[in-house]
């Protein structure tokens, strides 16, 4: 069974703090990671992708990957209390078909 | 917003009965892909249509059926329903069955009773 697992939370921070979320996937042969957000009774929202080793910085949020480590993790700079959510890392399946794997999710709250 | 839309908001059946849900895909998009996602999860990968066919399915029974039509909009049917089947049905849409950036629906939250 192929997972990705995170920590459910709540992971609370105060405004302009850096929020630190993390994801661990079991397929070594995932090629693309993502990270969505979800706002409560709301679906869920592409923020970030990520494709190779290294950072990938936008705006506020930089993507971390590791695939030697199955380590993904997601930095949210300057947090501010509208980044509360639950946000969901997400793997394709490695072995070449269309399927994409869900974490159960973080949810993060910033203190204002 | 993204531009991809579905039908109908929420829905109540019974045990036993059928469910069609409908998902419009974001404009030039022609990838749809279908999740549950029950309450405190993540979304569950049903399957995907890639020009109207289906092109990868995940551990859902066969009373879980699809189709997408020429104009890329898709549906989701449900026969038989179970209580388990309670939860937030998403669609996505990508551009390409190759693009994995996907872009939900705001989603139809179906109660079974």
């Amino acid at each position: 069974q192929k997972e990705v697992e995170q920590n459910s939370g709540p992971l609370s921070v105060p405004e302009g703090a850096i929020a630190s979320l993390n994801c661990t996937y079991s397929d070594r042969g995932s090629q693309s990671f993502f990270w969505y957000r979800q706002y409560s009774g709301k679906s869920p929202e592409l923020i970030m992708s990520i494709y190779s080793n290294g950072d990938k910085e936008d705006g506020r949020f930089t993507a971390q990957l590791n695939k030697a480590s199955q380590y993904v993790s997601l930095l949210i700079r300057d947090s501010q209390p509208s980044d509360s959510a639950t946000y969901l890392c997400a793997v394709t399946d490695g072995t070449g078909g269309f399927k994409t794997i869900f974490g159960a999710g973080t949810r993060l709250f910033v203190k204002a | 917003e993204t531009g991809v839309t579905q039908s109908p908001t929420h829905l109540i059946k019974t045990r036993g009965q059928q469910v069609t849900l409908r998902c419009s895909s974001q404009s030039g998009h022609n990838t749809v892909s279908w999740y549950q996602q029950a309450l405190g999860q993540g979304p569950q990968f049903i399957f995907q249509y890639y020009r109207e066919e289906e092109n990868g399915r995940g551990n859902f029974p066969p009373r879980f059926s699809g189709l997408q039509f020429p104009n890329y909009s898709s549906e989701l049917n449900v026969n038989a329903l179970e209580l388990d089947d309670s939860a937030l049905y998403l669609c996505a849409s990508s551009l390409g069955a190759f693009s994995y950036e996907q872009y939900f629906g705001p989603g139809t939250r179906l109660t079974v009773t």
